[in-house]
């Protein structure tokens, strides 16, 4: 079955910093990749997925993710995050070939420091 | 649209209680989810169904059950609740395609006591 491992459970970062959230996954079959954000208090919304072609994906509110199929990870990057990226972000794959599952890794908590 | 409904938003539940969380979208879309969330757990998949009358378990399907009677709503049922369902449940739908979008509802907070 699919799997998704997030590295990282809290990054802080400092205001217009870059950041980087790392991401991998482990599947036998081809897969759809997905980044989503969970603002305080509230639900689930997709920052940006990854399903074929350029391997570089960009998403909402300057947001990008890289798809690296030989070491099996989807990185998610913002070369200067801003306050309201205060969220915790989760990173999702699905394997359409094996099943309808969609599976999520534990989440990173992102926090802006001033 | 309104897009994924749940309710209630927030419930307290004693030991052995049951409910019904409801969840609802107006999206026409034949794949809907159930998730709960807990801190630092991510989200774990409870239950699944591709189209009306056709469900399937997630990763953590025990104490629960589904059915889906229309393709707008898909209820999840607590029948003897249990400290360790104390979660947040979300619902979510997407369309037909694998690679499209999950929507979100804005969740339902269970404490079970």
């Amino acid at each position: 079955a699919q799997s998704v491992t997030q590295l990282d459970s809290q990054v802080p970062v400092f205001e217009e910093a870059p950041v980087e959230l790392r991401c991998n996954y482990s599947s036998s079959v081809s897969v759809y990749l997905f980044w989503y954000v969970q603002y305080p208090n509230q639900g689930l919304q997709l920052l940006l997925k990854y399903l074929s072609g350029s391997t570089l994906v960009k998403g909402i509110n300057g947001f990008e993710a890289e798809f690296n199929k030989s070491q099996t990870s989807f990185h998610l990057r913002k070369p200067s995050v801003h306050i309201s990226d205060t969220a915790e972000y989760f990173c999702a794959v699905s394997a359409p070939q094996r099943d309808d599952k969609i599976i999520f890794g534990k989440g990173t908590r992102l926090h802006i420091l001033p | 649209n309104a897009g994924v409904t749940q309710t209630p938003k927030f419930r307290i539940l004693k030991i052995g209680q049951s409910m019904t969380l409801q969840c609802t979208q107006d999206m026409n879309h034949n794949y809907m989810y159930w998730y709960r969330q807990d801190p630092g757990m991510g989200l774990k998949l409870i239950y699944y169904s591709v189209g009306a009358g056709i469900t399937d378990k997630g990763e953590v399907p025990n104490g629960y059950n589904v059915s889906r009677s229309t393709t707008e709503d898909f209820p999840l049922r607590l029948e003897l609740a249990a400290p360790s369902q104390t979660s947040v449940y979300f619902c979510a739908s997407r369309g037909f395609s694998g690679g499209d979008t999950q929507y979100f509802g804005p969740g339902t907070r269970l404490t079970v006591l």
